[in-house]
């Protein structure tokens, strides 16, 4: 157990909908980033957040939004959601801002669009 | 263009056969590169960081080195329990996002 969680765990839901995956940092850490996970794709980096302000930013569409609150975890919003949304999506966490410090993973969220 | 290339895409291997796995990249002035484990339905798992060419790294079976234009895991008498996808990441200079390699699947045969 990373220390991370993400809820929910399945999520399915149909095209055109919004969603919202939570994410819950191990206690200390106050980086959080967001993955996508897709076959074809592997694992694509979207964005982190370092104590409640954007830091980097990677492949994330702009249907795609995210947000660290004041007590650290996230949320990442999926809006006009596509059939190619569909992927596994990772949360991590890391006690600094830098890339290069160690990341643990959550167990992921699992999001099916119908 | 910044890249991460692992290679092979997939490896058989019996147990207790040695092996390597490899990630390649196009990034220049690297700081740092990642290793991390993934099990099927699991988030990844933290191996190693390695900061420079000429670095090594080793836990249990597993043994990272760096070079200015790769990075080797190597998998000495591997075991089932070792059957996982490995996947390397390195961040970028300029814009701190971080590019994983596709990985490579790993299957240890008993």
């Amino acid at each position: 157990d990373s220390g991370v969680t993400q809820t929910p765990k399945h999520l399915i839901t149909a095209t055109g909908q919004r969603v919202t995956l939570r994410c819950s940092p191990r206690s200390g850490d106050l980086s959080v980033y967001w993955y996508q996970q897709s076959l074809d794709q592997g694992l694509q980096f979207l964005i982190q957040y370092y104590n409640g302000e954007e830091r980097a930013k990677g492949n994330i569409l702009e249907r795609f939004s995210a947000q660290q609150f004041p007590d650290l975890h996230s949320e990442l919003n999926l809006s006009s959601l596509e059939l190619g949304d569909s992927a596994l999506y990772f949360c991590a966490s890391s006690v600094g801002a830098s890339p290069y410090n160690e990341q643990f993973f959550g167990p992921g969220t699992r999001l099916t669009v119908l | 263009e910044d890249q991460v290339t692992q290679s092979p895409e997939a490896l058989r291997l019996q147990e207790g056969e040695s092996s390597s796995l490899n990630c390649s990249y196009t990034v220049s002035g690297l700081r740092g590169l990642f290793w991390y484990r993934q099990d099927p339905g699991k988030g990844p798992e933290f191996l190693f960081t390695l900061y420079s060419a000429g670095e090594e790294k080793e836990k249990e079976r597993l043994k990272a080195t760096l070079t200015k234009k790769e990075s080797f895991l190597h998998i000495t008498a591997p075991k089932p329990e070792d059957s996982a996808t490995y996947l390397c990441a390195v961040p970028m200079n300029r814009d701190d996002k971080i590019i994983f390699g596709k990985g490579t699947r790993l299957h240890i045969l008993p």
